[in-house]
């Protein structure tokens, strides 16, 4: 069936740690698991994205892994600011849509 | 390029009423999404166009709901008879459909309060 389990829901991290946010997904067919930031008032925003062929993809301060055996895959956000906070969800794709986590509420307390 | 622009923004409108919402995707993605956000939730896919062709309607899309894309350019959502359960935030999305599995870009959306 389609589902993606999103952990942790809520996420509390002083600025300047990392946080890290992770899915399990069940569709085995899924090839391409994008990650959106989602701020108040406003829709998502795509941040980063990977393919299934990849297992790693860094960009500045976000990189996203994928372990496609065991179906997880986890964004990481190093050095983080005050703009980070927001919420943040996975998705996956096999074919046209994007099956949605249930997001993660990320607070960066100054 | 602009981005996905949706309108309006808000609407709050009585039980009963129908209301249409409008989507201008990216200029030259000929891929068109919808999809609905409740509170704390994830965006559900409600339905798709490539090009002017409706190709899927997810069941969440009662009979109540109608999309169209004449043209193939922007999108209308109505929903006829609102319901309070209708209230949520209704996105839209655009891709420029070179894969199967290409990136969706995200309007702001727009906020549905049925009272």
């Amino acid at each position: 069936g389609e589902n993606v389990e999103q952990h942790p829901s809520t996420l509390s991290v002083q600025e300047g740690d990392s946080a890290v946010i992770k899915c399990t997904y069940s569709d085995s067919a899924s090839n391409y698991f994008p990650w959106y930031k989602q701020e108040l008032g406003k829709g998502p925003q795509l941040i980063i994205d990977i393919r299934s062929n990849v297992g790693e993809k860094k960009d500045q301060r976000i990189a996203v892994t994928l372990n496609k055996t065991a179906k997880h895959f986890s964004l990481h956000i190093t050095e983080t600011q005050p703009e980070d906070s927001a919420v943040y969800f996975c998705a996956y794709s096999g074919t046209y849509k994007y099956i949605f986590g249930t997001g993660t509420r990320l607070k960066v307390l100054a | 390029d602009t981005g996905v622009s949706q309108n309006p923004r808000h609407k709050i409108t009585k039980r009963g009423q129908n209301v249409t919402f409008r989507c201008d995707p990216i200029s030259e993605h000929n891929r068109l999404y919808w999809y609905r956000q409740t509170l704390g939730q994830g965006p559900e896919f409600l339905t798709y166009f490539q090009n002017e062709a409706q190709l899927e309607k997810s069941r969440l899309l009662s009979d109540r709901f109608s999309a169209e894309r004449p043209k193939g350019s922007f999108s209308t959502l109505e929903i006829q008879r609102t319901e309070q359960g209708d209230s949520a935030m209704y996105l839209c999305a655009s891709s420029f459909g070179g894969d199967v599995t290409d990136t969706q870009y995200f309007g702001p959306g727009t906020r549905l309060t049925v009272l």
